[in-house]
């Protein structure tokens, strides 16, 4: 069946660091795939998206490219800042189809 | 638009007791969804509708879970009678499935405490 697969967390990182979160997963066709983040009390919002191989999404300094040889979609920062402290989702779904499948969530620390 | 707006924010109750949690999706929005997050289980899809129509509820948990869509516009989850392994968040989403698959829009979410 369609799965997300994310790397556990906690990630500590300090501030001005690069972010990596590791996003795989295994799905039939060309589902759409999303970044969510959480941060604390809140709900989850969209981070970015991709629909289709070789895309990149971006937002608010966040890239995550869609390779469909992989199977991934690792999710990237240059240089993390202490707001960027939440959960973060990774997640599928495709156009034919209601549900969104998401991971697990990685939550991420930034020290000042 | 206001996004998708829950009641209440917070509510601590007794077991045993009734629990009402309530739900506006964003107007157009043709899909609602019902999460509940917990530390132990994470995220879990309990129940979602399309077009007021349950499709999914193989996610609630029990008997003492019922959701309603009376119309586009709310819908309730409610608890009956609550446990104290019922507390958790949860969260009211609602998408329009488009040619770039499901965005998803959550709520900010019910704190629901039973003691």
């Amino acid at each position: 069946g369609n799965s997300v697969t994310q790397m556990e967390g906690p990630v500590t990182l300090s501030e001005e660091a690069f972010l990596t979160i590791n996003c795989t997963y295994t799905a039939t066709g060309y589902p759409s795939l999303f970044w969510y983040v959480q941060y604390p009390g809140e709900g989850l919002q969209l981070l970015l998206k991709a629909t289709k191989a070789d895309d990149k999404g971006s937002n608010k300094g966040f890239e995550a490219t869609y390779r469909k040889e992989t199977t991934s979609f690792h999710l990237e920062k240059g240089s993390v800042q202490v707001s960027d402290s939440a959960v973060y989702f990774c997640a599928l779904s495709y156009s034919s189809a209601s549900k969104i499948i998401f991971g697990s969530g990685t939550r991420l620390s930034i020290r000042p | 638009d206001a996004g998708v707006i829950q009641s209440p924010r917070h509510e601590v109750t007794e077991m045993g007791q009734e629990v009402t949690l309530r739900c506006k999706p964003i107007s157009g929005h043709d899909y609602l969804f019902w999460y509940r997050q917990t530390m132990m289980r994470g995220l879990e899809l309990l129940i979602y509708f399309n077009n007021n129509v349950p499709i999914d509820d193989s996610g609630m948990p029990e008997d003492r879970f019922s959701a309603k869509m009376p119309n586009a516009s709310f819908s309730t989850l409610k608890i009956q009678p609550s446990e104290p392994r019922d507390s958790a968040v949860y969260f009211c989403a609602s998408s329009f499935l488009g040619r770039s698959g499901n965005t998803i829009y959550f709520g900010e979410g019910s704190w629901l405490t039973v003691v």
